[in-house]
């Protein structure tokens, strides 16, 4: 099945620690993007992604980063200089192919990351 | 910088009664989509709307497009426990935002059967 897998479902980070958060896509998009959810906010961009080996800031980009080696992978590490990192974190993608801006958007099921 | 304004947060209906939700941006929008998330699940596309003025239909859901591209709503007609769900909408600003949305805050609607 064609999709978005994000790993883990639910992650633990104790104090001063890095972790990362994977996203895979076997869907060929372009475009990769991170969100974080926390309730009664909606989704706020963290980063995102056009093309392999380059990367943009979205408007929460502190304390976090990403690499996109690869076409179907977007990693994102939440470093121990993001204070307040519990929340949900979703991964989505789109195809750049139409050339119509804002192509939809197809997330992934999402990763809880809590703080010890 | 560009913010989308969603209200209400919070809406409770009786099984089929009718249900809006309103979307407002600070800046005029090239495109705007509409997004579903059910309880404990992740947001799912409902549809994309360009065209100043423009309505859509799925159902029992109509979907509107301000005239000046500014603010959008998304009508449920006789809601059904099915419908529960947060639902977002998604502004995007096309030109060197290509490819970046900016979301409401959401609204969270229950059905009461």
């Amino acid at each position: 099945d064609g999709g978005i897998t994000q790993s883990p479902k639910y992650l633990f980070r104790k104090e001063g620690q890095n972790v990362t958060l994977s996203c895979e896509q076997n869907l060929n998009h372009d475009a990769m993007y991170w969100y974080r959810q926390d309730p009664g906010q909606g989704l706020r961009l963290i980063y995102y992604s056009q093309i392999v080996n380059d990367f943009q800031k979205g408007d929460i980009a502190e304390g976090y980063s990403v690499s996109r080696e690869k076409k179907e992978s977007f990693p994102l590490t939440v470093t121990s200089a993001q204070k307040n990192p519990t929340a949900f974190y979703l991964c989505a993608s789109s195809s750049l192919a139409s050339g119509i801006p804002n192509e939809k958007l197809f997330f992934g099921s999402g990763t809880q990351l809590s703080v010890l | 910088g560009q913010q989308v304004m969603q209200i209400p947060q919070y809406q409770h209906v009786q099984e089929g009664e009718d249900f809006t939700t309103y979307c407002n941006s600070s800046t005029t929008l090239s495109n705007i989509q509409w997004y579903k998330q059910r309880p404990g699940g992740h947001p799912v596309f409902l549809i994309q709307l360009v065209k100043s003025g423009e309505v859509k239909k799925q159902k029992r859901l109509t979907f509107q497009f301000g005239e000046a591209k500014k603010n959008s709503s998304l009508h449920i007609t006789a809601t059904q426990t099915t419908d529960v769900g947060t639902y977002f909408c998604a502004g995007g600003a096309g030109g060197t935002s290509y490819g970046k949305l900016t979301f409401g805050q959401g609204t969270i609607l229950t059905v009461h059967p």
